[in-house]
């Protein structure tokens, strides 16, 4: 069966550097990957999507890379602030292409 | 953009009990919506889909069911509610677009059985 893969670990970075989560999945080849950001009792965010056919994707700090071959997505944040704090989903659609599967997710701490 | 509402944010219930949680979308039609559930420190396990009015499909075979009756209108129910029903519900939107865009979610409601 389908299965995402986040570091289950809290990401613990000093503000200024870069963050970066790691996102696998196996059993699977999506045509998209999406990232969100999620803050405690609150629903998860949309953040950045990123195709099959693409290998980077940007959007002002954040960075997502896509690696078909190894089955992989890093999620960048780059200049960290402590306003970065939350925890960060790993998703895909299914084949089917009407579910979105997400991961469990990554919890980052950025400290000031 | 789509703005999803979702009630009541937090919800105390007694085993037994039923349940009814309510979501609606503004600012798109027929979109696919979605009711999640996420346990304390866990992902979202996908409980609900449906891509139009009537239509649902279940993913979990579990104590809860899900309605459609309107477009823009997604039901979550139950007869009786278990201790195990307790989590953070959400509900979610997917537009037409939603390969650009993700999906949108609800505030969410935190429910408790007790």
């Amino acid at each position: 069966s389908q299965k995402i893969e986040q570091n289950s670990e809290a990401l613990n970075i000093q503000e200024g550097k870069t963050a970066t989560l790691t996102c696998n999945y196996t059993n699977y080849s999506p045509a998209y990957l999406q990232w969100y950001r999620q803050d405690p009792g609150r629903g998860p965010v949309f953040l950045l999507l990123i195709r099959e056919n693409e290998k980077e994707k940007r959007k002002e700090r954040l960075k997502v890379t896509f690696d078909t071959t190894l089955k992989q997505s890093l999620f960048h944040i780059t200049a960290s602030q402590p306003a970065d704090s939350a925890t960060y989903l790993c998703a895909l659609l299914d084949t089917g292409g009407f579910k979105t599967i997400f991961g469990a997710g990554t919890r980052l701490f950025v400290k000031a | 953009s789509q703005t999803i509402h979702q009630w009541p944010a937090t919800l105390v219930q007694p085993v037994g009990s039923p349940l009814s949680l309510e979501c609606t979308v503004e600012g798109t039609s027929n979109p696919n919506l979605y009711w999640y559930r996420q346990a304390a420190g866990r992902g979202l396990q996908l409980l609900f889909y449906s891509v139009g009015i009537g239509q649902i499909s279940s993913e979990v075979p579990q104590n809860l069911s899900a309605s459609r009756p309107q477009d823009r209108q997604f039901i979550l129910s139950s007869k009786k509610l278990l201790l195990s029903d307790s989590g953070f519900y959400l509900c979610a939107s997917a537009g037409t677009v939603r390969a650009n865009y993700g999906y949108t979610f609800g505030s969410g409601t935190r429910l408790t059985v007790v």
